[in-house]
């Protein structure tokens, strides 16, 4: 059974300091990952996805994936208090039949302005 | 614009009663979802259809039925074997789950309470 684990939180950073979100996953075989944001009370937000070892920037984004270690992590620099949100950690990988993706609980940010 | 809408926004069930919560979508995906979140936990995945007149269990399909008549509709209907259903309902749509390049987009959700 594929399992995304991700501290609940509450992870509280100031403003403009960067914010460090990480994920592990039990399946050596997951292929895909991605980090949803999700506003209380609103529906997740695809904010990146990465398929390989390294990482991957996007504006104040940056996704890090490490295969062997299992884990992937989410950087973000220069917080705002409008990134307070919980993020979700999604991992896809293949299963008999298809793909199937398993989602974290996901970790809660608070930044304070 | 492209998106996917669900309706309603709220809703409302009596004990003993079948409801049921709409998704469409104009994407031009062939994959649809329906999951199930509760407070602090993830997304549970309740249905999927990777295809018309297609559809798979997920996780918690129990007390939960769908149809995929249409490509851009998956509507899911919560029915009275469901025991506990105050939740809130989300449906994502993606190009196809036959590939690990699988980003799948959410609707706005649905609420349900159970009174």
């Amino acid at each position: 059974q594929k399992e995304v684990e991700q501290n609940s939180g509450p992870l509280s950073v100031p403003e403009g300091a960067i914010a460090s979100l990480n994920c592990t996953y039990s399946d050596r075989v997951s292929q895909s990952f991605f980090w949803y944001r999700q506003y209380s009370g609103k529906s997740p937000e695809l904010i990146m996805s990465i398929y390989s070892n390294g990482d991957k920037e996007d504006g104040r984004f940056t996704a890090q994936l490490n295969k062997a270690s299992q884990y992937v992590s989410l950087l973000i620099r220069d917080s705002q208090p409008s990134d307070s949100a919980t993020y979700l950690c999604a991992v896809t990988g293949r299963e008999t039949g298809g793909f199937k993706t398993i989602f974290g609980a996901g970790t809660r940010l608070f930044v304070k302005a | 614009d492209g998106g996917i809408t669900q309706s309603p926004k709220y809703l409302f069930r009596k004990e003993g009663q079948n409801v049921t919560l709409s998704c469409e979508q104009n994407l031009n995906h062939d994959a649809m979802y329906w999951y199930r979140q509760d407070p602090g936990q993830g997304l549970r995945l309740i249905y999927y259809s990777q295809i018309v007149n297609d559809f798979q269990k997920g996780d918690i399909a129990e007390g939960y039925s769908v149809s995929r008549e249409k490509k851009e509709s998956f509507p899911l209907t919560v029915t009275s074997a469901q025991k506990n259903p105050t939740a809130f309902y989300l449906c994502a749509s993606s190009i196809g789950s036959g590939s690990l390049y699988n980003e799948q987009f959410f609707g706005p959700g649905t609420r349900l309470t159970v009174l």
